[in-house]
């Protein structure tokens, strides 16, 4: 149980364009999901995160306009990137909290955006 | 400010042998310690917590522990095999209890038959 999908994997997109990345619950009903970005050799980065139903919170540094999260239902919260650059190429991973934190996060396969 | 910093170099060990990673931490006091495992290009995967009253955790062949005092945590993986490379992240829970975890940078195991 607790299984966590994010899709796209891999993503190679043009300079400039938006890039939109789901991640899903697919077994549970995640009230609290956070998106991180990894650079290579580096730690998970926490970006912002997300309540279903409310706007999301954002770590200091992180442009909301430039990554704009979404979190419409239980089991969806979506990132984009718009008007994205080569320095946004990096592995974004989302995490998930079934109902009441019990200390374990579920997280993603993680998605690898490549921008040209 | 608060830093976790646990070994950049990978850790190359035996088949058969005890695998120890550590993770130390400084100017921060967590409610509670995770150990993760992350492959390459794959989302990192919960192993073990352990709490701030807590010395001591086991789950199969995985053991941590946790010394506040020294501001340190210690991961051992015992009897290792090949199948337990992968890179090890030690995150941190918040002062007080919560759910957002600052992670370190991770610790490489290569274990070679």
């Amino acid at each position: 149980g607790a299984v966590v999908s994010q899709h796209p994997s891999r993503v190679i997109c043009k300079s400039g364009t938006s890039v939109k990345i789901e991640c899903r619950s697919l077994d549970f009903q995640a009230t609290t999901m956070f998106w991180y970005r990894q650079f290579p050799k580096q730690s998970l980065m926490l970006m912002a995160t997300s309540n279903e139903g409310s706007k999301a919170t954002y770590e200091q540094g992180v442009e909301k306009d430039k990554f704009l999260i979404n979190h419409a239902s239980l089991t969806l919260s979506t990132l984009t990137v718009t008007s994205a650059h080569p320095e946004d190429s990096s592995f974004y991973i989302c995490s998930a909290i079934p109902g009441q934190y019990t200390g374990e996060l579920f997280f993603g396969e993680g998605s690898r955006l490549t921008v040209l | 400010s608060q830093k976790i910093e646990q070994n950049s170099e990978a850790l190359n060990i035996q088949e058969g042998k005890t695998a120890t990673l550590t993770c130390n931490y400084t100017n921060y006091s967590p409610a509670y310690l995770q150990w993760y495992r992350q492959d390459p290009g794959r989302g990192p995967v919960f192993l073990l917590l352990i709490r701030e009253n807590e010395k001591e955790k086991r789950k199969e062949r995985l053991k941590v522990t946790f010394d506040t005092t020294l501001k340190q945590s210690l991961f051992h993986i015992t009897a290792s095999q090949p199948a337990d490379s992968a890179t090890y992240l030690c995150a941190l829970g918040p002062p007080g209890g919560g759910n957002k975890l600052t992670f370190g940078t991770g610790t490489q195991l290569k274990v070679e038959l």
